[in-house]
């Protein structure tokens, strides 16, 4: 079974700190996503990767970055974290046109 | 805007009902996803049905698809409360056609 594996389940932040979530999946995947989920808005998509040193934005990039060095780790930085960014957030991973695999998620507060 | 989109947002069955979910998609694919997710958890793939099927079936589970209509069901059979969860259609991800997109989601409430 793949396994993707977020570093954090719950995480408390201030205001103004960089914050960084981990992902690391186990399957050799080559696409790779965040997403954040928040009650009444679903899933909205922050960054993709394709390959390894390859991002893409997705519909809510703004005040995040991702890094992605190696291909089975995947990498969301808040530069400078704001309440507004507390949310649950979910890493993914997948082949081509194949079903995503999701982590367990990490719950961010942001204070 | 969302390309997969999920009705209706909320279900309330007793256990052994049926529950049936609707999903509407706007663009060509080659195949549907459907997702289940318990509560702050992450989202499990259930089933995946491709263009060129009408309808799949994997044990309580049945998913039709109408391309002609961008559109699929989500059929649970002999509920459980177990089955209680969120449940999500989404498109599929390839470096041609864009990102894969998840609707909002129905929440399933199956009551003992």
């Amino acid at each position: 079974d793949v396994k993707v594996t977020q570093s954090s389940r719950y995480l408390v932040k201030r205001t103004g700190e960089k914050v960084f979530l981990e992902c690391v999946q186990d399957m050799d995947h080559e696409n790779m996503f965040w997403y954040r989920q928040d009650p009444g808005l679903g899933l909205r998509l922050i960054y993709f990767s394709y390959d390894v040193k390859m991002k893409e934005k997705g519909d809510i990039p703004e005040g995040y970055s991702v890094s992605r060095e190696k291909k089975e780790r995947f990498s969301l930085i808040l530069e400078s974290a704001s309440t507004n960014q507390t949310s649950m957030y979910l890493c993914a991973s997948s082949r081509e046109n194949s079903p995503l695999h999701f982590g367990n998620g990490t719950r961010l507060t942001v204070t | 805007s969302q390309q997969g989109e999920e009705d209706p947002q909320a279900l309330s069955i007793q256990e052994g009902e049926n529950a049936t979910m609707n999903c509407s998609y706007k663009t060509s694919i080659n195949n549907l996803q459907w997702y289940r997710q318990n509560s702050g958890r992450g989202l499990v793939h259930l089933i995946l049905i491709r263009s060129n099927e009408r309808e799949k079936h994997s044990g309580r589970l049945r998913v039709t698809l109408d391309t002609s209509k961008k559109s699929s069901s989500l059929l649970i059979t002999a509920s459980r409360a177990a089955d209680t969860a969120s449940y999500f259609c989404a498109t599929p991800f390839n470096t041609n056609a864009g990102k894969s997109t998840f609707g909002d989601g129905t929440t399933l409430t199956v009551k003992p």
